[in-house]
């Protein structure tokens, strides 16, 4: 199956300042998920990255909070903009997973902490 | 819309016991239903996968889920539970888009 890196692991950031993260996968993908899993809550779709096109945002999220790259089929990023304490969660990355037949393979995630 | 409901947010068993998490799923057109695994501070794990093949379907460490179309339910269950299951468990749905329930924590007890 893909493997997907993800980076940083972590990172304790200043509120009002951004944070970009990058995924990068082991193989070329069409889609690329991100994530917000809060504190002790589920995981939240953010946004669908198609290679070429702006991205999809889901409802509740917007474009000047969470920007996207997806430069290539195997590379994305995600920044959290002007970060409050509220945004503190688990941000994941993700591809639908062709080699195990439509599971997701996910990131191992980035833990973000705003103070 | 599609959606997941996780019955229970938190399953306590004690070690050696059947496990049962509930899930129960919302969509207009045949889903491609998941469970997956959190271990503490980890990402995510693919447990096993429903893509319209037979309805009972096997997956990794001994779980098994039954896709019942009547009931819209897609239920995870282990015939014996043991310590290193302890974890956080995702029902999730596909239409388009994974979209996941709320979760249910699973405490194994010695």
């Amino acid at each position: 199956s893909a493997v997907i890196s993800q980076k940083p692991s972590r990172d304790i950031c200043q509120r009002g300042t951004s944070l970009t993260i990058q995924c990068q996968v082991d193989s070329q993908v069409t889609m690329m998920f991100w994530y917000r899993q809060q504190p002790g809550q589920s995981l939240t779709l953010i946004a669908t990255a198609n290679q070429g096109s702006e991205a999809t945002y889901e409802s509740g999220f917007v474009i000047d909070k969470f920007p996207i790259s997806r430069p290539n089929l195997t590379f994305s990023t995600l920044t959290v903009s002007n970060m409050s304490p509220e945004d503190s969660s688990i941000y994941l990355c993700s591809v639908e997973d062709g080699a195990t037949n439509y599971g997701y393979t996910f990131g191992s995630g980035t833990r973000l902490t705003v103070v | 819309a599609q959606s997941v409901t996780q019955l229970g947010s938190h399953v306590s068993v004690s070690e050696g016991a059947l496990v049962l998490l509930r899930c129960n799923y919302s969509s207009s057109v045949p889903p491609y239903l998941f469970w997956y695994v959190q271990y503490p501070n980890q990402g995510l794990q693919l447990l096993l996968k429903y893509t319209s093949a037979a309805t009972l379907v096997k997956g990794i460490n001994g779980f098994e889920a039954e896709f019942k179309k009547s009931e819209t339910s897609f239920h995870l269950t282990k015939p014996s539970a043991h310590m290193s299951d302890a974890a956080e468990y995702f029902c999730a749905v596909k239409t388009g888009k994974l979209i996941f329930g709320q979760g249910t924590t699973l405490q194994v007890k010695p």
